[in-house]
């Protein structure tokens, strides 16, 4: 089984309404983020957390917001969906103890705002 | 500040044939390298990193990469490609201090594989 895996894989939505993207992991790492991708313009960081009641806000949070339900749930949010947000989202977590420094991606979501 | 840059967005070669991806990035502090690979429908995977000590990095796959810290670059090359190499691949960098949250991607290099 996959370490992070992403709900749903594909979604198409209309634009203004709420969507959820959810992330799990079995790894067991404190630290989650939530990246988009758009082509040509690589990886960007939307939001991250350290445990639970640690979020922050990353490069491009406006229009998301985040919730972290538990050490190994970490849920992207659109509370009203834009065109501008179609885009490939990745969740990640991440490593920093026992000489590690490496980062683990899920598969991504593909969403289509229309 | 850092910043990656990926000059070449599309890199055709044939297969059996050697490939360098180029990567340089600037960067005002110390920083870790990685070279992560996309394949298609998937999420990013680590294909190699530079933390310390041999500035020559290798992967299990044939691939390599070299730390040059005067040209600040990061280039991954491989002597013979094949089909299945075919992918997305991003150079990224992030200081020594401070988690993955301050981690730059560059903007990617397709690397077609032509049989």
């Amino acid at each position: 089984d996959a370490d992070v895996t992403q709900t749903p894989r594909n979604r198409i939505t209309k634009t203004g309404k709420r969507i959820m993207l959810e992330c799990s992991q079995t790894k067991g790492h404190d630290r989650m983020y939530w990246y988009r991708q758009d082509p040509g313009l690589g990886l960007r960081l939307i939001y991250y957390s350290f445990d639970v009641k640690d979020i922050n806000k990353g490069e491009i949070s406006d229009g998301y917001s985040v919730s972290r339900q538990a050490q190994a749930k970490f849920s992207l949010s659109l509370e009203s969906a834009i065109p501008n947000q179609t885009a490939l989202y990745f969740c990640a977590t991440s490593a920093e103890t026992g000489g590690k420094y490496e980062q683990y991606f899920g598969p991504g979501t593909r969403l289509t705002v229309t | 500040a850092q910043s990656v840059t990926q000059l070449d967005s599309q890199v055709p070669v044939f297969e059996e044939a050697p490939v360098e991806l180029r990567c340089n990035y600037s960067s005002s502090v110390s920083v870790y390298l990685f070279w992560y690979v996309q394949y298609p429908n998937q999420g990013l995977q680590l294909l190699l990193k530079y933390l310390s000590g041999s500035t020559l990095v290798e992967s299990i796959n044939g691939f390599e990469a070299e730390f040059n810290k005067s040209q600040t670059s990061f280039h991954l090359r491989k002597p013979s490609v094949h089909i299945s190499d075919t992918a997305e691949y991003f150079c990224a960098v992030r200081p020594l201090s401070g988690g993955y949250q301050k981690v730059t991607f560059g903007t990617g290099t397709k690397l077609q594989v032509i049989p």
